[in-house]
């Protein structure tokens, strides 16, 4: 079974600038989440996704971060515009619609100078 | 206070000691899950528990719902352990959110 997908791998873009990232979830998971984690800190939830819907984003900053996954399968995560504060690991996360496995993908780590 | 609480927040051991990590939380849970993570960023799920105790290979995790407390035992230490350990519990039934803890870094020397 091929694991959560993401990329880039790394990123390292000017404060002010527009950033996206990519996730592809295990095929069949239909929850997709995710998540910030700023160094020496645990993960903390930005959006989740339930197939296309989106189930809690109460903790994305909406005025410059979106995400979308418009067919229910990947979806992109998009920083616009950037600030220093926004350096961290995005973490991409799918789960099954039934059962409690969580998969992560490798992570995107943002730098913003 | 935050709702999932780690100890310790980092941990330095030599090659083969017997090591403990503890997660304790103030949250009604579906499961707790224990992650771990490398330099780099990339999170590994290496438990996932409800109840009892789990075993793989070296690794070890108990939980004990009433307590509402969890451990994870690494035997026989080794250098490749060294990493990030993240507990994480569930709120919400299967399709809820994780919370996560800090993470207890660990260190293993040879």
């Amino acid at each position: 079974e091929a694991g959560v997908a993401q990329s880039p791998r790394y990123k390292i873009i000017e404060k002010r600038q527009s950033v996206a990232f990519w996730c592809n979830p295990i095929s069949g998971h239909a929850t997709l989440y995710w998540y910030q984690q700023i160094l020496g800190q645990g993960p903390k939830l930005l959006i989740q996704f339930q197939n296309n819907g989106v189930v809690d984003d109460s903790q994305l900053p909406k005025d410059r971060f979106s995400a979308e996954r418009l067919k229910g399968v990947d979806s992109t995560l998009k920083i616009q515009p950037a600030k220093l504060e926004d350096s961290a690991v995005y973490l991409c996360a799918s789960s099954p619609d039934r059962g409690y496995g969580y998969t992560f993908g490798s992570g995107t780590r943002l730098t913003v100078v | 206070k935050n709702e999932v609480e780690q100890s310790p927040q980092n941990l330095t051991a030599q090659e083969g000691e017997f090591i403990t990590i503890n997660c304790s939380y103030s949250v009604g849970i579906s499961a707790l899950h224990w992650l771990q993570q490398h330099p780099g960023g990339g999170i590994v799920s290496l438990f996932m528990l409800s109840s009892g105790k789990k075993k793989h290979g070296r690794l070890i995790a108990t939980i004990n719902i009433q307590e509402k407390h969890s451990s994870l035992h690494i035997t026989a230490s080794h250098p490749r352990d060294s990493a990030v350990y993240i507990c994480a519990v569930r709120v919400g039934g299967s399709q809820g959110n994780l919370i996560f803890g800090k993470g207890t870094k660990l260190s293993v020397k040879p």
